[in-house]
């Protein structure tokens, strides 16, 4: 079975600071793809970044980047110049190719503190 | 950008009654609709995914006559909370899947349902 994994439950960073999510996750396919979405108060649910496994280049947008470790089945997501507008539930998801479906991580819940 | 608009974004209904929510896709095609509930404090549990024009495909324990999706147009997808009970109360969300944009799905805003 495909599983992710946020092993962190609640981080804070202060404000201008640079923070670091953890996901790992498992399967056995070759072909998939790898999301974080942020999940303000709102609870609106927004894509921060994704990327595709057969891409070995990390992605990157604007302050948010990932590294991705294909082999060791690691995604973590690198958030630069923390913003209080940043503060949110972050899921880490899986979703291989063909099936549609996303596999969601626990989350973690951030704090940029002032 | 790719907006998927809920409605409602919260109700609150009797026990017994049933409630309908609606997603529409608002600027593209939505092939796949995805049916999400979320527990406070918890992740997404993906409870159905909808084709146009198909059955919905319903996740293992989620009670397909309890929870009844309709995916009748590529811009329309409606889930409808029937016989609803204090149990049923959470927050539901859905996403939309637009073949033309690949695996980054938009999500709608979500709706807050509480039975009493």
């Amino acid at each position: 079975a495909q599983t992710v994994t946020q092993s962190q439950p609640e981080m804070s960073v202060q404000e201008a600071e640079t923070v670091t999510l953890s996901c790992t996750y498992d399967t056995s396919e070759n072909n998939y793809y790898l999301f974080w979405y942020k999940q303000p108060p709102s609870r609106q649910m927004i894509l921060v970044i994704r990327q595709e496994a057969y891409k070995q280049q990390n992605a990157t947008e604007n302050r948010f980047s990932v590294n991705f470790q294909k082999a060791a089945k690691s995604f973590s997501l690198k958030i630069s110049d923390s913003q209080l507008g940043d503060t949110a539930m972050y899921f880490c998801a899986f979703c291989t190719s063909g099936t549609y479906k996303y596999i969601f991580g626990t989350g973690t819940r951030l704090k940029v503190l002032a | 950008g790719a907006v998927v608009s809920q409605h409602p974004s919260w109700v609150i209904c009797k026990s017994g009654t049933s409630v309908k929510i609606e997603c529409r896709s608002l600027d593209f095609q939505a092939t796949t609709m995805f049916w999400y509930r979320q527990f406070p404090k918890q992740s997404l549990m993906l409870m159905a995914t909808s084709n146009e024009g198909s059955k919905a495909t319903y996740e293992q324990g989620v009670e397909k006559d309890k929870f009844l999706i309709n995916h009748a147009s590529l811009t329309l997808s409606t889930l409808t909370v029937t016989s609803a009970h204090p149990e049923d109360s959470s927050f539901y969300i859905c996403s939309a899947r637009d073949r033309t944009r690949g695996y980054g799905y938009t999500f709608g805003s979500g709706t807050r349902l509480t039975v009493v």
